[in-house]
């Protein structure tokens, strides 16, 4: 199983430009999560999608839009980079019934000049 | 909003040795459960052990384990025979029994010494 899968892995961005942000888990979960890590700052979601169809906005979504395409696949996208969404980006998923844990993606490391 | 607070931005232990990771939260919620994540170099976030509120008896998992006094809202992970694979930083976080977000500390930098 490759678990939760995200790309691209590095990612350099100008100041206006647009990106997607893939997410795909072959696990069957239904819940999905994107977080963004910045230091001294720990973990903070940005959306979620709790099961397919449905998405909710975390702690700060401002600047980010998410598709839940499927039940496998849940994309973040910037409309518009600025250099303060330079991040770590992860990507999550949990099956709704389980007692409770997420698996994790590698991390995206997004960088806006 | 649930809170927790990692009051350790970095450790050390001597290899061999006994660490333990300090973690408070704050939730008005009777039910929760609790993690401890571990990110080493790599950024993988590995799920290291897992906490039942409603459970009293800690949980283990072979070299870790933790103390959870519900009461006082702290969750601290002893890490025994420390090994240095075991250098990264460590999460603790929280999720209610019913809600879908999780709550992650500021996390603790765990250094090895050989």
């Amino acid at each position: 199983n490759a678990g939760v899968t995200q790309t691209p892995k590095f990612q350099v961005l100008k100041t206006g430009q647009s990106m997607t942000l893939q997410c795909a888990q072959d696990m069957n979960h239904n819940s999905m999560y994107w977080y963004r890590q910045d230091p001294g700052m720990g973990l903070r979601l940005i959306y979620y999608s709790a099961s397919e169809g449905t998405t909710d906005k975390g702690e700060v979504p401002n600047g980010y839009n998410v598709s839940r395409l499927n039940k496998r696949e849940f994309s973040l996208r910037l409309e518009s980079a600025a250099p303060s969404q330079t991040s770590v980006y992860f990507c999550a998923s949990r099956r709704q019934l389980e007692t409770g844990s997420s698996t994790f993606g590698s991390g995206t490391r997004l960088t806006v000049v | 909003a649930q809170t927790v607070t990692q009051s350790q931005p970095e450790m050390s232990v001597q290899e061999a040795e006994t660490v333990t990771l300090s973690c408070t939260y704050d939730t008005s919620e009777s039910d929760y459960y609790l993690f401890w994540y571990k990110q080493p170099p790599s950024r993988q976030m590995i799920l290291v052990i897992r906490q039942e509120a409603y459970k009293q008896q800690n949980a283990t998992e072979n070299r870790f384990s933790v103390n959870f006094q519900k009461a006082a809202k702290s969750f601290s992970l002893k890490i025994s025979d420390s090994q240095l694979g075991d250098a990264a930083m460590y999460f603790c976080a929280y999720r209610g029994l019913v809600g879908n977000q999780f709550y992650f500390g500021t996390g603790t930098s765990l250094t090895v010494i050989p």
